[in-house]
């Protein structure tokens, strides 16, 4: 079945507590993305990646560090998690359209206290 | 850049209404448009889009959208709606060239039917 896996999809954590959320896909799609979800504010993306080792910011990216070292995982970091990253992420991948993405994960539940 | 607007924020109907969601974008060149779908507690879902050629598409689940070039609108329309169908809908567009590639999301309509 072709899924956007990530993880995990609910955490609470504390102010300065590095974490990391997980995304994996298994259609061999080249673009990936990642989104906040916000009341009221609709979807904004932090970052963005074309293919393995090109990623480029999106929206809103401070805060926030991706990576892509291989083409089905592009893992979200946040090194220093504050208040106001809590929110609602989600990864998607897109197999023809870079910057739109056509196929989404669960979504993150993130609670920075 | 780009910009989306749904002027909607909430729609409540009853099943078998016809059902017509606005969404107007600013951007003088050539865009990429679509519609998403999120039910409740679940991830997005791409529900059509529309690239050049017809501007009337068809989506899934009955859906469609008429791009108006004219009036920068991609409304998204169903002659008759379900319980279903209840969830929180996105417009959302991208340039193709000379703006923004980066996808501008409106901020959802939530639409709610009753049985």
């Amino acid at each position: 079945e072709a899924q956007v896996t990530q993880n995990p999809r609910y955490l609470i954590t504390v102010t300065g507590k590095k974490l990391t959320v997980t995304c994996s896909q298994n259609m061999n799609h080249e673009y990936m993305s990642w989104y906040r979800q916000d009341p009221g504010l609709g979807l904004r993306q932090i970052y963005y990646s074309m293919n393995v080792e090109v990623t480029d910011k999106g929206d809103v990216p401070e805060g926030y560090k991706v990576s892509r070292k291989e083409k089905r995982n592009f893992p979200l970091i946040l090194e220093s998690p504050s208040p106001n990253q809590t929110s609602l992420y989600f990864c998607a991948s897109s197999p023809d359209l870079p910057y739109q993405p056509q196929h989404f994960g669960d979504g993150t539940r993130l609670s920075i206290l | 850049a780009q910009s989306v607007s749904q002027h909607n924020h909430h729609v409540i109907l009853s099943e078998a209404a016809s059902l017509e969601l606005g969404c107007n974008y600013s951007y003088g060149g050539t865009v990429n448009l679509f519609w998403y779908v999120q039910y409740p507690g679940q991830h997005l879902q791409l529900l059509l889009k529309y690239f050049s050629g017809d501007p009337l598409v068809k989506g899934i689940k009955g859906f469609e959208a008429e791009f108006i070039k004219s009036k920068f609108s991609f409304n998204l329309r169903k002659p008759s709606v379900q319980w279903s169908d209840t969830a929180e809908y996105f417009c959302a567009v991208n340039a193709t060239s000379g703006g923004s590639y980066i996808p501008t999301f409106g901020r959802g309509t939530s639409l709610i039917v009753h049985p």
